[in-house]
């Protein structure tokens, strides 16, 4: 069975700066989908960035920006120039193709003034 | 289009008591999925729908939990009986073809 490890119960960071948050995985599948989500106090669940196991070029949205190691099995979120709105819990997550999300047990990360 | 619509957002429920959570999936979405995310924790999958068929309920509880996701109207979690330990937030998600999902903003459920 696929599990995800998010070893960083909290992290925090200092505004302007970056910060990253681990993420490993395991899995024998070859294809697959990795993913961060943000979920704010609101609960609501947003997708911060995705990833495809096939790509080797790490994805990029902004100020948020991925290190994927395939053969680590591993999946780091960095967050550049961390903003107030930054705050939240992280989850990283895992999909293989037409399949269930396998979620980690987030990072609940804070941005300190 | 009003994304994946989830009711009620809070729901309280005394012990014994049933709860009924509801989904509505974005337009043109067929495949439903429910999470459940305990306190402190990352969601787990629960259950699998298509229109009137479960497809995978391998996340479901053997006791008190349904699912089902008619040909017409919302997707229903249904909880019998419910017991404290069933407190927490349930999510749906929802996709056209089992992928680019959309989660649902969660039913925060209470068992007091």
């Amino acid at each position: 069975a696929q599990t995800v490890t998010q070893s960083q119960p909290e992290m925090s960071v200092q505004e302007a700066e970056t910060v990253t948050l681990s993420c490993t995985y395991d899995t024998s599948e070859s294809d697959y989908y990795l993913f961060w989500y943000k979920q704010p106090p609101s609960r609501q669940m947003i997708l911060v960035i995705r990833q495809e196991a096939y790509k080797q070029q790490n994805a990029t949205e902004n100020r948020f920006s991925v290190n994927f190691q395939k053969a680590a099995k591993s999946f780091s979120l960095k967050i550049s120039d961390s903003q107030l709105g930054d705050a939240a819990m992280y989850f990283c997550a895992y999909r293989s193709y037409g399949q269930n999300f396998v979620f980690g047990p987030g990072t609940r990360l804070s941005v300190l003034p | 289009n009003a994304g994946v619509m989830q009711n009620p957002r809070h729901l309280v429920r005394r012990r014994g008591q049933e709860a009924r959570l509801r989904c509505s999936p974005m337009k043109g979405h067929s495949h439903v999925y429910w999470y459940r995310q305990l306190p402190e924790e990352g969601l787990k999958f629960m259950v699998y729908l298509q229109k009137e068929n479960i497809i995978d309920e391998s996340g479901m509880p053997k006791e008190r939990f349904s699912a089902e996701f008619p040909k017409e109207g919302p997707s229903i979690l249904r909880i019998q009986q419910v017991v404290r330990g069933d407190s927490a937030a349930y999510f749906c998600a929802s996709s056209p073809q089992g992928n680019g999902y959309t989660f649902g903003s969660g039913t925060r459920l209470t068992v007091v």
